[in-house]
């Protein structure tokens, strides 16, 4: 059963770089397609960003100039980084794995991490 | 981007009720709907994907339906383990984006 952890800092200074690892265990990367989405204290959920099996990579419009998301297949990791943080990133961060089916395109979550607060403050 | 709209934004139910939230999109997304639980300090959970295909696992008291810009969750037979939160998902097009959530209280 494939499982996802989050690790890295839970503090993270203002104007700083927040780098974020999710390790797959118990499969491969490969069974899904990854994503990073968070989630401020109390509020909904927000789409970070997305990497795919090609390679290829999208991220949210609002956050785009700031966001790096990167895989490496040889440790079974993909990584999230957020530069220039601000007060408003503070959020639980979770990394999640998508798939889509034979029949519908359509991408949904159905494996998540348990998630990782990460404060932003000095 | 698309614009996710669940109602009520809360409710508060008794176990064995059967219950319904709904989600609008702000344009059409034919069936690229999915549906989510989240109980405190977990993460979410899948329950529904393309709108009404039941995830491996959840109990058949969920279902989707909708198509277009209407979906709707049912809960049948309301459960104790069903407080939380729950959100709809757009994976019509990027970025995906979800609803502001439903609270469900267990009366």
């Amino acid at each position: 059963q494939v499982q996802l952890q989050e690790s890295g800092p839970g503090l993270v200074e203002p104007s700083e770089t927040l780098s974020l690892t999710c390790t797959v265990s118990g499969g491969s990367i490969s069974s899904h397609h990854w994503r990073w989405i968070r989630q401020p204290p109390g509020k909904g959920l927000e789409w970070i960003g997305s990497t795919y099996h090609s390679g290829s990579t999208n991220y949210n419009s609002a956050l785009k100039s700031r966001v790096t998301i990167s895989v490496d297949r040889s440790k079974n990791q993909f990584s999230l980084k957020l530069r220039s943080m601000t007060a408003a990133d503070t959020a639980i961060y979770y990394c999640a794995g998508a798939r889509n089916t034979a029949s519908h395109d359509g991408w949904f979550f159905d494996l998540w991490g348990r998630g990782t607060l990460v404060t932003v403050s000095s | 981007d698309i614009q996710m709209t669940q109602s009520p934004s809360s409710l508060s139910a008794s176990v064995g009720d059967r219950v319904t939230i709904t989600c609008r999109a702000s344009q059409s997304i034919s069936n690229y709907l999915n549906w989510y639980h989240q109980k405190p300090g977990k993460a979410p959970n899948l329950l529904i994907y393309a709108a009404s295909s039941l995830q491996s696992g959840v109990p058949s008291r969920f279902s989707g339906s909708g198509s277009g810009t209407d979906f709707t969750l049912t809960i049948s037979g309301l459960q104790p383990e069903d407080f939380g939160t729950y959100y709809c998902q757009q994976s019509y097009t990027t970025p995906v984006t979800f609803g502001q959530g439903t609270k469900l209280e267990i009366k």
